[in-house]
């Protein structure tokens, strides 16, 4: 069965600093992979999504994830981050179901 | 662009009662679903729909009910509502691999 791990709950940073939101998966077949974020009292807004092709995916917001099959894993990075990135974070990945798996999600909470 | 549109927003039922949950959708989406988010859980899929009139359990379908007359709405009925079934709904939507477009959530609160 699938299933989507986070295993950071809560993430604090420092407003331009450099961020990295983990997400590892298990499937054994062939995913595709999505990474959505929430804002406070808010539904979730797609990020951006692996389907196939190059590994480094970039989303919106300068946010961009990397697939990694070997270790099964697609983290989400940001390079400077702002006080508007302030929201959670889901990881989700499909097996080709069309049903997506999501992750227990992540706080990211930027420092002024 | 509405999108999906989720009504209501908010809602208080008393134990036992019941009541159903809309989600509309303008996109001609074939596939529809309805999560509920908990604290420190994520989403958790209920019951989704990959055409007008088909429905399938998800994950946690126990006590709802779903229907899916039209292709643009996906109904989520609770017949006889429980504390346990407080939570935030969402509605979703997609096509293929393109990624679920969310509706903006109803808080249901049971008590």
């Amino acid at each position: 069965a699938q299933s989507v791990t986070q295993l950071d709950s809560q993430v604090p940073v420092f407003e331009e600093a450099p961020v990295e939101l983990r997400c590892n998966y298990s499937s054994s077949v062939s995913v595709y992979l999505f990474w959505y974020v929430q804002y406070p009292n808010q539904g979730l807004q797609l990020l951006l999504k692996y389907l196939s092709g190059s590994t480094l995916v970039k989303g919106i917001n300068g946010f961009e994830a990397e697939f990694n099959k070997s270790q099964t894993s697609f983290h989400l990075r940001k390079p400077s981050v702002h006080i508007s990135d302030t929201a959670e974070y889901f990881c989700a990945v499909d097996s080709g179901t069309y049903k997506y798996i999501f992750g227990t999600g992540t706080r990211l909470k930027v420092l002024a | 662009n509405a999108g999906v549109t989720q009504t209501p927003k908010f809602r208080v039922l008393k134990t036992g009662q019941s009541m159903t949950l809309l989600c509309a959708q303008d996109m001609n989406h074939e596939y529809m679903y309805w999560y509920r988010q908990d604290p420190g859980m994520g989403l958790r899929l209920i019951h989704y729909s990959v055409g007008e009139g088909t429905t399938a359990k998800g994950e946690v379908p126990d006590g709802y009910n779903v229907s899916r007359l039209k292709k643009q709405n996906f109904l989520l009925g609770l017949e006889s509502a429980a504390p346990s079934q407080t939570s935030v709904y969402f509605c979703a939507s997609s096509r293929r691999q393109d990624g679920y477009t969310f509706g903006s959530g109803t808080r249901l609160t049971v008590v």
